[in-house]
């Protein structure tokens, strides 16, 4: 069964360091979705992408932020200048979205800023 | 926006009893309601889904509900056993429209064996 795969899985980094988050989503979705979840609390929404651009950003989504799909197959979120409180469980998803399907998760990216 | 609540936040059942989970959404042009299971330390699953034209639909163990006029759907689960143990998460969005899915904030759910 096709999934989305993400890496790394687990990524420490220095507050103030840019990371790059890594997602495959399958292949034949058209539309790429990032979620975060802080431990314990719900899924939140950050930004979702569509046709090579971003088709919704939520208010997280700030100028820290950036995804892009530099091949056909990878889509990446950037995390410029990384904070403590942007430590979080990064989920990518996918979906195909046409007459409507679900979206598939990733297992996630355990990101820790210290 | 779309707001979802969800209820109750944690819930504990004894195996072979039944639990279920509500969550009401505020945008009447939310279309799609998927349930997601998510494990400890795991990435969400789809468990169950309800597109709006539906007002109820089952799989095993597991049905949906939507009350498409009160703006609520909840899901049941039958026969609880002791890996239904996880936190539960609803969601509403619109199908094709790549817009996103506003999640609820979970229920977590404890079968006592």
């Amino acid at each position: 069964e096709p999934e989305v795969t993400q890496t790394p899985s687990h990524q420490v980094t220095q507050m103030g360091q840019e990371v790059i988050l890594r997602c495959v989503p399958i292949s034949n979705h058209l539309y790429f979705y990032w979620y975060r979840q802080i431990l314990g609390q719900k899924v939140e929404f950050l930004v979702s992408f569509y046709n090579n651009e971003i088709s919704e950003k939520s208010e997280i989504f700030d100028d820290q932020f950036s995804v892009e799909r530099p091949d056909g197959s990878n889509f990446t979120l950037k995390i410029r200048s990384t904070k403590l409180e942007d430590s979080a469980m990064y989920f990518c998803a996918s979906s195909r979205d046409r007459g409507g399907t679900e979206a598939f998760f990733g297992q996630g990216t355990r990101l820790t800023v210290v | 926006g779309e707001n979802v609540e969800q209820h109750p936040s944690t819930l504990s059942v004894q195996e072979g009893d039944s639990a279920v989970i509500k969550c009401t959404y505020s945008d009447s042009a939310s279309n799609y309601f998927p349930w997601y299971k998510q494990e400890l330390g795991k990435r969400p699953q789809l468990i169950i889904d309800i597109r709006s034209n539906v007002g109820e639909k089952k799989d095993q163990r597991i049905a949906v509900t939507l009350n498409k006029t009160a703006k609520h759907f909840s899901l049941h689960i039958t026969e609880t056993q002791p890996e239904d143990s996880a936190v539960y998460f609803c969601a509403s969005g619109e199908l094709g429209t790549g817009n996103q899915f506003y999640f609820g904030t979970g229920t977590s759910l404890t079968v006592i064996p």
